[in-house]
């Protein structure tokens, strides 16, 4: 089946630091790939997409490129920010599975940037 | 404003005791879902429904219940059968085909006492 695999946190950086979270996934069809982030007591927001190899998603200064010959889909941001604290949830939406169409998510990632 | 609510927000519970969980959604979307968040752990789908007076086990199914009688409304009740219901649930709502968007509500964290 469908799986998504994400680095374990948390991810502790200095703000106007580098970031990169890794995603690897596994998918029987051409999925669709998913950043969402979700902030302390809330639910999930969509942070970015891609639909198709190489293919680039980009929000706020995150980015994400869809690697289909290595199976990625790594988040990057040139510069946190303590507002960016959150966890990240890579997910993924399999065309093939026209019966449930929900979505497969990694186990998450919580990112932790300090002043 | 288009999006999901859930409620009530915090939601406590005694053993032994059927909960109802709302989800409204005013996107005129036609699919819903709703999911569970254990600490640390990723989302596991619970219940879908992709259209009114329609719905389908997910992968944690055993010890909850839904109905879709209307196309804005997805409740989901967490039964006395749930062996360990404390969890974080999440309603969400997406337009089919499969790829597009999945809006996310706030939440609902259940605590069973």
């Amino acid at each position: 089946g469908d799986s998504v695999t994400q680095m374990e946190g948390p991810v502790t950086l200095s703000e106007e630091a580098f970031l990169t979270i890794n995603c690897t996934y596994t998918a029987t069809g051409y999925p669709s790939l998913f950043w969402y982030v979700q902030y302390p007591g809330e639910g999930l927001q969509l942070l970015l997409k891609a639909t198709k190899a190489d293919d680039k998603g980009s929000n706020k200064g995150f980015e994400a490129t869809y690697r289909k010959e290595t199976t990625s889909f790594h988040l990057e941001k040139g510069s946190v920010q303590v507002s960016d604290s959150a966890v990240y949830f890579c997910a993924l939406s399999d065309p093939l599975d026209t019966g449930r169409r929900a979505l497969t998510f990694g186990s998450g990632t919580r990112l932790q940037v300090q002043p | 404003d288009g999006g999901i609510t859930q409620s009530p927000k915090y939601l406590f519970r005694k053993e032994g005791q059927n909960v109802t969980l709302s989800c409204e959604q005013n996107l005129n979307h036609d699919a819903m879902y709703w999911y569970r968040q254990d600490p640390g752990q990723g989302l596991r789908l619970i219940y879908y429904s992709q259209i009114v007076n329609d719905f389908q086990k997910g992968d944690i199914a055993e010890g909850y219940s839904v109905s879709r009688e209307k196309k804005e409304s997805f409740p989901l009740t967490v039964t006395s059968a749930q062996k360990n219901p404390t969890a974080f649930y999440l309603c969400a709502s997406s337009m089919p085909p499969a790829g597009r968007d999945q809006f996310f509500g706030p939440g609902t964290r259940l605590t069973v006492l």
